[in-house]
């Protein structure tokens, strides 16, 4: 079946670090791509996303790469902090309209001062 | 502004029993959801709501009723509790229907043991 999943379920790295987490979908027809941050104890919060006919995007401390050609999708994070420390996950919205998103299974990211 | 609220936060229940699970949205959404989270895997979608008036199912329906009271409120049912419903269950809202845009506001999780 299609599916988002992630590459490596846990990442450890040191403060200051740039951190990279990878996604890889199988769904060709997926137009938009979603990563969310999940804090312990905390529902998900939207970090950046991108559009299918894009293959970067920026925002603060974080960029979004989409590679088509292989069906992969990675978070870099910037000069990795204590805070950054969370659970985070990809998604793709398969449908035009509305946000019914699938959610890969998560990777977490473990910032060591 | 509280942006979404669910409650209960946690609940523990016995097999066969029934229970709602509230939620409520402050931000003038057209659109809310609900998903559950399980150990280890990422958010699968139960029922959400498009717009007011609409309900429709999503990856994982079965053992759930939605209600969508009104634009504000999007309720949880589970009419006769499983072991396998024990989860911790997020409720979402989003601002544009018919606008493609993934970013979902969460609340904070419903956690449900069923016993």
């Amino acid at each position: 079946g299609e599916s988002v999943g992630l590459h490596l379920p846990t990442l450890s790295v040191q403060e200051g670090d740039n951190s990279i987490i990878n996604c890889a979908y199988s769904n060709s027809a997926s137009d938009y791509f979603i990563w969310y941050k999940q804090e312990s104890g905390k529902g998900p919060q939207f970090i950046i996303d991108i559009r299918s006919n894009m293959d970067k995007r920026q925002g603060q401390r974080v960029t979004v790469l989409l590679n088509k050609t292989v069906k992969h999708l990675s978070l870099q994070i910037a000069a990795t902090q204590p805070g950054d420390s969370a659970v985070y996950f990809c998604a793709e919205n398969r449908h035009s309209g509305y946000s019914t998103l699938t959610f890969g299974k998560g990777t977490m990211l473990l910032v060591s001062p | 502004n509280a942006g979404v609220t669910q409650t209960p936060k946690f609940q523990v229940l016995k097999t066969g029993q029934s229970m709602t699970l509230q939620c409520a949205q402050d931000m003038n959404h057209n659109s809310m959801y609900w998903y559950r989270q399980d150990p280890g895997m990422g958010l699968r979608l139960i029922y959400y709501s498009a717009s007011e008036g609409t309900t429709d199912k999503g990856e994982v329906p079965n053992g759930y009723n939605v209600s969508r009271l009104n634009k504000r409120e999007f309720s949880l049912r589970l009419e006769s509790a499983a072991p396998s419903q024990t989860s911790v269950y997020f409720c979402a809202s989003s601002g544009l229907a018919g606008a493609n845009t993934g970013e979902l506001f969460f609340g904070e999780g419903s956690r449900l043991t069923v016993l």
